[in-house]
C-alpha cells in the first residue's frame, strides 16, 4: 500500500486480557518500528526490526510486551495480560533503512478497563 | 540516557510572523536529524531532515544544525494558524537504526 497500515484503530479490552496489534509497512521498507504514546506524552520507542538481523527489544517495558515481523514484512505487537497503564496510542513506522525519516501509521488507541 | 531536549511550550506566534523552535541533544556522535509535526489526535507526520552543518531549507520551512553545539532549531515563516500542531525533534542514536524524540513543543498561531 501507499502508506503504514495499522489495524485495530481502536481497541477497548478488559484488564487481564491478551491483545495482539497489527502493522502493515511501506512496500521495501527495510525497517519497522513501534513507539507508544499516552496522553499528552512524548513517543516511548519500543522495539524495531532492520531486515533479517535480530530485533531491538531494548525498549520493551515489560516481558508482558512482545513483538515479531513475519517475512521482513507485516508486524504483530502483542501485549499480554494488560494492565490500565498499558492504554496508549501504539504507532507503527517504517523506513527505507537507518538514517533515513519515518512514515508513521495512524495507530492503535488501546484502553484498559 | 542518550536524550533530546524541547521547550515544551507553548509557543504563540502572530499570524505572518517566525516561529523559532528550538531542541538540544545530547549524543555528540548523531548524524541525522528530523523534525515532525503533530496535529492533535493524529499521528506524526516528517516535515524536514537535516544532516549537515547549517540550514536547510523547504518553502516556509528552514531547519538548522550546529553539530558542535548539539543544536537542532527549525523556523517558520509567515506562520499560518494551519501551523498550530505540535513539533517533534528527533535524533538518530545507534548506528541510525533508533531515533529518540523529544516531548515536543507545542506552537499557537494567532489569527
Amino acid at each position: 500500500g501507499a502508506g503504514v497500515s495499522q489495524s485495530p484503530s481502536n481497541k477497548v479490552t478488559e484488564k487481564g486480557k491478551d491483545v495482539e496489534l497489527r502493522c502493515d509497512p511501506i512496500s521495501g521498507h527495510t525497517a519497522l518500528y513501534w513507539y507508544r504514546q499516552s496522553l499528552g506524552q512524548g513517543l516511548e520507542f519500543l522495539i524495531y526490526f532492520q531486515g533479517n538481523s535480530a530485533p531491538d527489544k531494548s525498549g520493551l517495558p515489560s516481558d508482558r510486551f512482545s513483538a515479531e515481523r513475519t517475512g521482513g514484512s507485516v508486524s504483530t505487537l502483542t501485549i499480554q495480560r494488560t494492565q490500565q497503564e498499558d492504554s496508549a496510542v501504539y504507532l507503527c513506522a517504517s523506513s527505507p533503512g537507518p538514517n533515513y525519516g519515518y512514515t508513521f501509521g495512524s495507530g492503535t488507541r488501546l484502553t484498559v478497563v | 540516557q542518550k536524550e533530546v531536549e524541547q521547550n515544551s511550550g507553548p509557543l504563540s506566534v502572530p499570524e505572518g510572523a517566525i516561529a523559532s523552535l528550538n531542541c538540544t541533544y545530547s549524543d555528540r556522535v548523531s548524524q541525522s536529524f528530523f523534525w515532525y509535526r503533530q496535529y492533535s489526535g493524529k499521528s506524526p507526520e516528517l516535515i524536514m531532515s537535516i544532516y549537515s552543518n547549517g540550514d536547510k531549507e523547504d518553502g516556509r520551512f528552514t531547519a538548522q544544525l550546529n553539530k558542535a553545539s548539539q543544536y537542532v532549531s527549525l523556523l517558520i515563516r509567515d506562520s499560518q494558524p494551519s501551523d498550530s500542531a505540535t513539533y517533534l525533534c528527533a535524533v538518530n542514536m545507534d548506528g541510525g537504526f533508533k531515533t529518540i524524540f523529544g516531548a515536543g513543543t507545542r506552537l499557537f498561531v494567532k489569527a
